[in-house]
């Protein structure tokens, strides 16, 4: 079964380090985003890219970059970990083309940063 | 620009009683509409999906959520809560600027009491 996998499932790191998340996506699909999810706020895109070497900024877009190989990855990148930035971090995909707008979410990973 | 309103952070209802859910959109046109359900410690899963084939939308777990264009609304129900449904629920919307982005509500956590 196709499916969406993230990793680590947990990480704590410190302040000023770089951190990877990794996504994986095995449905195919052209679409891949990144969220935060914080008490209060719901959840936030951070980045999203709609095919290989596409990538663009969504609303908390500031510390993060991610970047588009492949079809099946979309790993996302603190810079410098800032406290801010603990945060439980998802990927999702979805497919792309005429009414394929509904979105597959990965596990998620719960960062700390002390 | 398009949002997604969820009343009430907090649903609190008996086991066996109507579940109700709301989700107010804005929108010029109908929407793509979306609700989405949360577990504890897992990413979003998708409970059903409007795209203007009926306004009557069945999802898993015997929740149902009807179009309403007059009151620009999307509400979830479901006939009898069971336990198993305490989770969080988030409402979303796709905007009608073509991207394949979706807007996220707040959510709502859906408490079963025995």
């Amino acid at each position: 079964d196709a499916e969406i996998t993230q990793s680590p499932r947990h990480k704590i790191t410190e302040t000023g380090r770089q951190v990877t998340l990794a996504c994986h996506q095995t449905w195919n699909h052209n679409n891949m985003f990144w969220y935060r999810q914080d008490l209060g706020h719901g959840l936030r895109l951070i980045h999203y890219s709609y095919g290989v070497q596409d990538t663009n900024k969504g609303e908390v877009s500031d510390g993060y970059s991610v970047s588009r190989s492949n079809t099946e990855d979309l790993p996302l990148t603190l810079e410098s970990a800032a406290s801010s930035q603990t945060s439980v971090y998802f990927c999702a995909s979805s497919g792309g083309g005429a009414g394929n707008y509904e979105q597959y979410f990965g596990p998620g990973t719960r960062l700390t940063v002390t | 620009a398009q949002s997604v309103t969820q009343l009430g952070s907090h649903v609190s209802v008996s086991e066996g009683a109507l579940v109700l859910l709301r989700c107010n959109y804005s929108s010029s046109v109908p929407p793509y509409l979306f609700w989405y359900v949360q577990y504890p410690n897992q990413g979003l899963q998708l409970l059903l999906k409007y795209t203007s084939a009926a306004t009557l939308v069945k999802g898993i777990n015997g929740f149902e959520a009807e179009f309403k264009k007059s009151e620009t609304s999307f509400h979830l129900t479901k006939p009898s809560a069971h336990m198993s449904d305490a989770a969080e629920y988030f409402c979303a919307v796709r905007p009608m600027d073509s991207s394949y982005k979706l807007i996220f509500g707040s959510g709502t956590r859906l408490l079963v009491r025995p």
